[in-house]
């Protein structure tokens, strides 16, 4: 059964304070590894989407990568307007969603 | 272009009462997803629809759980006998395509079950 992990749950950073979200994933034939970005009380916002190992993608401060094992969004120089849950998913070769439970982002002035 | 709407954004109903849920997707997507959300989870995935065919209906939790797309567009989603645990907000997503597609999300609906 696929499985979604993501790290941390919470992360609390500085303005400026770059960090690193972790995606880890356990999926019979990775067809594609999304990432969302979710405000309160509103629908997830699609950010980026990876389909093989080594892909890089970047969106102002945001940039995703992926491995076979793992994908990671780093947040560079993060504002308070950074501030979001971010979920990450994968879908596999029956083209089956799988999210992960989220990592909430909160940066402080 | 428009993306995916939801009617209500909120709804309250008290135990026991049938609620009905709506999706727009955005206009020549193909395929349409529900997902429930509840208060600090992730995301749980309910049903899905492709085109003519056959829903995979292999998330809905219960029986008092149904959907159905008209006319490749519009979905319903219709909890039967609502209980208290099915308060959570009702995300619906749509892509071009089912698989790999980028799913795009709807506002969701947010159910509360007095």
């Amino acid at each position: 059964e696929d499985q979604v992990t993501q790290s941390p749950e919470a992360l609390r950073l500085q303005e400026g304070e770059s960090s690193s979200l972790n995606c880890s994933y356990t999926v019979s034939g990775l067809r594609g590894l999304f990432w969302y970005r979710q405000d309160p009380g509103k629908g997830p916002e699609f950010l980026f989407t990876l389909y093989s190992a080594g892909e890089e993608k970047e969106k102002e401060r945001l940039k995703a990568t992926l491995t076979k094992k793992e994908s990671f969004l780093h947040i560079t120089a993060p504002k308070p307007e950074d501030s979001a849950t971010y979920l990450c998913a994968v879908t596999d070769s029956w083209g089956k969603f799988q999210f992960g439970a989220g990592t909430q982002v909160v940066v402080t002035p | 272009g428009a993306g995916v709407s939801q009617s209500p954004s909120n709804k309250v109903t008290e135990k026991g009462k049938d609620v009905e849920l709506r999706c727009d997707p955005i206009s020549g997507h193909t395929a349409l997803y529900w997902y429930r959300q509840s208060l600090g989870q992730g995301l749980e995935f309910l049903i899905y629809f492709q085109g003519n065919s056959a829903p995979d209906k292999s998330g809905l939790p219960s029986d008092r759980f149904s959907a159905e797309r008209t006319g490749g567009s519009v979905s319903t989603l219709t909890i039967q006998r609502t209980q208290q645990e099915d308060s959570a907000v009702y995300l619906c997503a749509s892509s071009l395509n089912r698989g790999w597609d980028t799913q795009y999300f709807g506002p969701g609906t947010r159910l509360t079950v007095l």
